[in-house]
C-alpha cells in the first residue's frame, strides 16, 4: 500500500559522472512520468511511460538523459556525463487513468518525493 | 504551446483569513485542471482535480474554481492555519497526460 518511492533521496556527484535514479510507482498504475523542478522554476516534463506503448520522451532536455520502464513497473532514469545544470530535484509520479464518457478521464498523479540531484 | 502562469508568487497573511490563489492558462482545450500542495523537501499531494466539464470541485475548506473559456482557475482556502503553509500548484492536462505547471504560490499562514 506504499506511495512513490523514489530512490536515493539525495545524490551529490562530480561533472562528467553518469548518475541513475530509480523510482518504485505505486502497484498497478500503468502511467509513470517523470519531471525535473530546478530552482526557481516549475516542474518540467521529462517524459512518461503507459502501458506497453513506446514512452513520450518529447521532454528530456537533451540526449543525455534517457529512461527505461522495466515490466511495467520500476524505472530509472539515466544522466550520463553530468553537468551543473542538471541539479534539481527529480520527481517520479504514477497515475491509474480512469477512462470515461465522450473523451474524458481522470488522471491523478501520484508523487514521490524526489531525488535532489547536486553535479559539483 | 500551453503556459501556465500563478499569481502571486508569495503570499503571507494571518490565520484566520479566508485567500485566493490564481492559475491562468493560454490554451483553453484542456481535460481537467489538478491544484497540488507541495511541503519543502517533499513530493506533491494532489488537492483538487477539476474536470473540463466542471466548474468547481470542493474539499473541505478548499474550493477550486474552472472557467475554461477564460483560461483561468481560483483556489479558495477559508479560515487559512499554519498548517497550510506550503507551495500551491496548478497544473492542466492537455490530453496528452503528463501535465504542465505554473510555477507556484508560496503561501505563509502566520499563527
Amino acid at each position: 500500500g506504499a506511495g512513490v518511492s523514489q530512490s536515493p533521496s539525495n545524490k551529490v556527484t562530480e561533472k562528467g559522472k553518469d548518475v541513475e535514479l530509480r523510482c518504485d510507482p505505486i502497484s498497478g498504475h500503468t502511467a509513470l512520468y517523470w519531471y525535473r523542478q530546478s530552482l526557481g522554476q516549475g516542474l518540467e516534463f521529462l517524459i512518461y511511460f503507459q502501458g506497453n506503448s513506446a514512452p513520450d520522451k518529447s521532454g528530456l532536455p537533451s540526449d543525455r538523459f534517457s529512461a527505461e520502464r522495466t515490466g511495467g513497473s520500476v524505472s530509472t532514469l539515466t544522466i550520463q556525463r553530468t553537468q551543473q545544470e542538471d541539479s534539481a530535484v527529480y520527481l517520479c509520479a504514477s497515475s491509474l487513468v480512469i477512462e470515461g464518457l465522450a473523451g474524458a478521464f481522470k488522471n491523478i498523479q501520484y508523487f514521490g518525493a524526489g531525488t535532489r540531484l547536486s553535479v559539483l | 504551446k500551453q503556459e501556465v502562469t500563478q499569481i502571486p508568487a508569495a503570499l503571507s497573511v494571518p490565520e484566520g483569513e479566508n485567500l485566493v490563489l490564481n492559475c491562468s492558462f493560454t490554451d483553453s482545450a484542456i481535460y481537467n485542471l489538478q491544484w497540488f500542495r507541495q511541503d519543502p523537501g517533499k513530493g506533491l499531494t494532489s488537492l483538487l482535480l477539476i474536470q473540463s466539464s466542471q466548474r468547481e470541485q470542493t474539499s473541505g475548506r478548499l474550493n477550486a474554481s474552472l472557467d475554461k473559456s477564460s483560461g483561468r482557475s481560483t483556489l479558495y482556502i477559508a479560515a487559512s492555519q499554519p498548517g497550510d503553509s506550503a507551495t500551491y500548484l496548478c497544473a492542466v492536462d492537455t490530453g496528452r497526460r503528463a501535465l504542465t505547471f505554473g510555477s507556484g504560490t508560496r503561501l505563509q499562514v502566520q499563527p
